[in-house]
């Protein structure tokens, strides 16, 4: 079945050690999105890829960024992780308005 | 800009019971609209959406959603509510733009007592 896949399920990283979440999809959608959801709260978009264009929101830290090296994958990184950023990050990608298509996510935990 | 709001954030139902999860959002234009649910620890999945047409949408689940344009709302409905059904729900709007980016109300919390 074409999907949205995140891995890992769970990461553990160190206080300030950089990290990559990965998303990957067999949907062939050219957006692909990043959302941060902290405990019990709704998932905040932290960024798009609109095909190669990258689209930051404005209050999304410096500390993110994002790769995207094809139509597939889509990485998330985390340059100097800090306790707050403890969270689950969720990948969604989408094709026009029908399509859009949550991953399972992937829960970081920051020690 | 587009918004989602969700009034309440913790409801409790019995089993059997119907419920009811509403949703207002603020958009210039006709929005695209989901309801998502979300189990503890879980990823989020779409329980239903409405881009047009009908106004009455049918999800999985046995879950339905009315999309009322003069009130600005798409609430969530289901006539007997199941002790499975107990998690947190999300309505999402959604911008027609070139891409299409959605937003999250601040979600629901659902108990459901036996």
């Amino acid at each position: 079945d074409a999907m949205v896949i995140q891995n890992p399920r769970y990461q553990v990283t160190q206080f300030g050690k950089p990290v990559t979440l990965s998303c990957s999809q067999t949907l062939n959608h050219n957006v692909m999105y990043w959302y941060q959801q902290k405990s019990s709260q709704a998932p905040k978009l932290l960024f798009h890829y609109y095909d190669k264009d990258f689209n930051n929101e404005a209050d999304t830290p410096d500390n993110f960024q994002s790769r995207r090296p094809n139509t597939s994958f889509c990485f998330l990184d985390i340059r100097s992780p800090g306790l707050g950023d403890a969270a689950m990050y969720l990948c969604a990608t989408s094709k026009g308005a029908y399509g859009y298509t949550f991953g399972s996510g992937t829960r970081l935990t920051v020690v | 800009a587009q918004s989602v709001t969700q009034p309440d954030i913790h409801i409790t139902v019995s089993e059997g019971a119907s419920l009811e999860l509403r949703c207002n959002y603020s958009y210039g234009a006709t929005p695209y609209l989901f309801w998502y649910v979300q189990s503890p620890g879980q990823g989020l999945q779409l329980l239903l959406k409405y881009f047009s047409g009908d106004t009455l949408v049918q999800g999985i689940k046995g879950f339905e959603a009315e999309f009322k344009r003069s009130q600005s709302s798409f609430n969530l409905r289901k006539p007997s509510v199941h002790w499975s059904d107990a998690a947190e729900y999300f309505c999402a709007v959604g911008a027609k733009t070139s891409y299409d980016k959605v937003i999250f109300g601040p979600g629901t919390s659902l108990s459901v007592i036996p």
